[in-house]
């Protein structure tokens, strides 16, 4: 399985763009990138997939470069309800999925 | 159902005695995961079952832990003469088994163990 490595911590204002970046040098050919979302005291929650290029929908874009080493979560406009911690997983199959610690996002005012 | 279920919710034991987790995935998801995470640390992979085979129990802990799957859907996490390192959040999740969409988890609200 791919290993990732992501930002322990990052802090943002309200209404800035936030990039958060995911290295997974040893990725494997059909293995797709996957980012969840953490809020306390709940399950990680789904946000966006992607194999290649770029993948947008109404919560975050997920940029991907050709070589596949690395990927970007982009959350637009970030508001304090996006608190959270940001989990990057590599994976083909699901096959025992390593979430690792994530990178923790606080917005502040 | 329409997400994945889990119960109980909150579980408080003494030291010592069993504890019996269970957990009901969405409808057709022929995977299934079970995590524990402790405060303020990141998800601990335990056991993934595909349909009601566990090809992976890399992650369970001790032998005090154990798992099953009946009928490719509901599965019990069974931790014995249970300790106070076990107090955590045990997550279940569950996705389709192949394709995209098998990294596409969806996650239940958890089981809070408390150990005494």
């Amino acid at each position: 399985l791919a290993k990732t490595t992501q930002p322990i911590s990052m802090d943002s204002y309200e209404g800035q763009e936030v990039n958060i970046t995911c290295s997974h040098n040893n990725i494997a050919t059909n293995d797709y990138i996957t980012w969840y979302q953490q809020f306390p005291s709940q399950g990680p929650r789904f946000i966006i997939q992607g194999y290649k290029t770029k993948v947008t929908n109404e919560v975050a874009s997920l940029f991907i470069p050709a070589d596949r080493k690395s990927s970007t979560l982009s959350l637009p406009r970030v508001s304090l309800s996006d608190t959270a911690v940001y989990y990057c997983l590599v994976s083909n199959s699901g096959y025992a999925l390593n979430f690792g610690k994530g990178t923790s996002l606080l917005v502040t005012p | 159902g329409a997400g994945v279920s889990q119960s109980p919710s909150n579980k408080v034991t003494e030291k010592g005695k069993d504890v019996e987790l269970r957990c009901d995935p969405i409808s057709g998801h022929t995977a299934l995961y079970w995590y524990r995470q402790s405060l303020g640390q990141g998800l601990e992979f335990l056991i993934y079952f595909q349909g009601n085979s566990a090809p992976d129990k890399s992650g369970l802990p001790s032998d005090r832990f154990s798992a099953e799957r009946t009928g490719g859907s509901v599965s019990t996490l069974t931790i014995q003469r249970t300790q106070q390192e076990d107090s955590a959040v045990y997550l279940c999740a569950s996705s389709l088994g192949s394709g995209s969409g098998a990294n596409v988890l969806t996650f239940g609200a958890g089981s809070r163990l408390t150990v005494l």
